[in-house]
């Protein structure tokens, strides 16, 4: 049963332009969202997060959106750069729950010059 | 660098065999986390302890265990391998409340 869906496997994007990742979730009890990038060979490492209190989420070149209504959620990156390549994973828990997380597939990333 | 110490990185055994992860977590988090990552299933959440007690499950399978020790580390032991156990094991650790962060991972590979 696969609660977060990532439904595109890739990405390719050029340098300096948006990235825009997108994430669908079924359960509505998840009220925190996730976003981790992994490079090969390496565990995910944690980029930005979102409560379900809030529909937007900036740090940097990253913005994270929430759209309860449609259990959505999509991550913005602004400007792309080669360092950006890797696997992005959008997660989520409910509060009660920190770290049991649920993961989507994935989505390959590739940022080209 | 996450600051969750996972050892060993590598480890190849047997059908049938046991082994043992081991996972440090960053200084002051008290909740560990396992995560199983395959080809075919993605990242899968097995089980959390917090501060020695276990918290949560998910789909982790009867003959994998896991506990945590006094000092915060954890070990997730997994017995009678099959070929299908082949996969990277994650731990990660937090405080308890928000993100979690992942160590590098444990490749086992079941021959």
């Amino acid at each position: 049963d696969q609660q977060v869906k990532q439904n595109s496997p890739s990405l390719s994007v050029q340098e300096g332009r948006i990235s825009i990742l997108n994430c669908d979730y079924t359960n509505s009890m998840f009220d925190y969202f996730l976003w981790y990038k992994k490079y090969p060979a390496e565990g995910p490492t944690f980029l930005i997060s979102i409560s379900s209190i809030k529909d937007k989420n900036e740090d940097g070149r990253f913005t994270v959106f929430l759209n309860k209504s449609a259990k959505h959620l999509s991550l913005h990156i602004v400007p792309s750069q080669p360092g950006d390549s890797a696997v992005y994973f959008c997660a989520a828990s409910v509060t009660d729950s920190w770290g049991k997380l649920q993961f989507g597939a994935g989505t390959q990333v590739v940022v080209t010059p | 660098d996450s600051g969750v110490t996972q050892t060993p990185k590598h480890l190849i055994t047997a059908t049938g065999q046991r082994v043992t992860l081991r996972c440090s977590p960053r200084s002051g988090d008290l909740s560990v986390y396992w995560y199983q990552q395959s080809l075919d299933q993605g990242l899968q959440f097995l089980i959390q302890y917090y501060n020695g007690e276990e918290r949560a499950k998910g789909n982790i399978l009867e003959r994998f265990s896991a506990q945590q020790f006094p000092d915060l580390h954890s070990e997730l032991n997994l017995s009678s391998l099959e070929l299908g156990d082949s996969a990277l094991y994650f731990c990660a650790s937090s405080p308890g409340y928000g993100e979690a962060f992942f160590g590098q991972g444990t490749r086992l590979t079941v021959v």
